[in-house]
């Protein structure tokens, strides 16, 4: 069974900071890996989505990476800001016909002016 | 383009009591799903569909029916609440590739007293 954990569970940083978010899953057969952003009562929003062939995506100041064979994958903002401030949801769409996507349960940003 | 809008936003019902939670995208998209979100657990997977007139279960359909009866729309039913179901609703669709992104609607918040 595909499970996906998101470390930090929560994380405070000053603006300006470089940082780095982490998704792991259990199982290397996916189609892809979809990182989104949630604000609080609000639904999501897709950043970046990884296709299990390709090893980053960038937008902006948001780069993903994937390395499916270790399960992993991080999110890179650089030079945060405090409108990121968010909670950050990593989601991968296993391989074998399902159409579920199997989420973390997210990592809570907070960029501090 | 809206792109996915869901009604009601916001709902509070008595143990029971039935409703329905309607979705509608303007993207043409051929997929669409209903999941929910509850604290700790993650978005899980209710029902989805592959086009017109047709449907699926997800991870915890229980409780829950639906219907495709045209393209743009997702009716999420709910027969006889119960407190079980107080939960945060989402729905998404895509386009019919493997590869292709969820858009995700808004949400509603449904409480069953």
């Amino acid at each position: 069974k595909q499970e996906v954990t998101q470390i930090p569970a929560a994380l405070s940083v000053p603006e300006g900071e470089n940082l780095v978010l982490n998704c792991s899953f259990t199982d290397s057969a996916i189609y892809n890996l979809q990182w989104f952003r949630q604000d609080p009562g609000k639904g999501l929003t897709s950043l970046l989505l990884i296709q299990s062939s390709q090893r980053e995506q960038t937008s902006g100041r948001l780069n993903a990476s994937l390395d499916k064979s270790s399960g992993r994958s991080t999110l890179y903002i650089a030079a945060s800001q405090p409108g990121d401030s968010a909670t950050y949801l990593c989601a991968v769409r296993p391989q074998g016909g399902s159409e579920k996507l199997v989420f973390g349960k997210g990592t809570k940003l907070t960029v501090n002016p | 383009n809206a792109g996915v809008t869901q009604t009601p936003k916001f709902r509070v019902l008595k143990t029971g009591q039935s409703m329905t939670l309607l979705c509608a995208q303007d993207m043409n998209h051929e997929y669409m799903y209903w999941y929910r979100q509850d604290p700790g657990m993650g978005l899980r997977l209710i029902h989805y569909s592959v086009g017109e007139g047709t449907t699926a279960k997800g991870e915890v359909p229980d409780g829950y029916n639906v219907s495709r009866l045209k393209k743009q729309n997702f009716l999420l039913g709910l027969e006889s609440a119960a407190p079980s179901q107080t939960s945060v609703y989402f729905c998404a669709s895509r386009w019919w590739l493997s590869t292709d992104t969820q858009y995700f609607g808004p949400g509603t918040r449904l409480t069953v007293l």
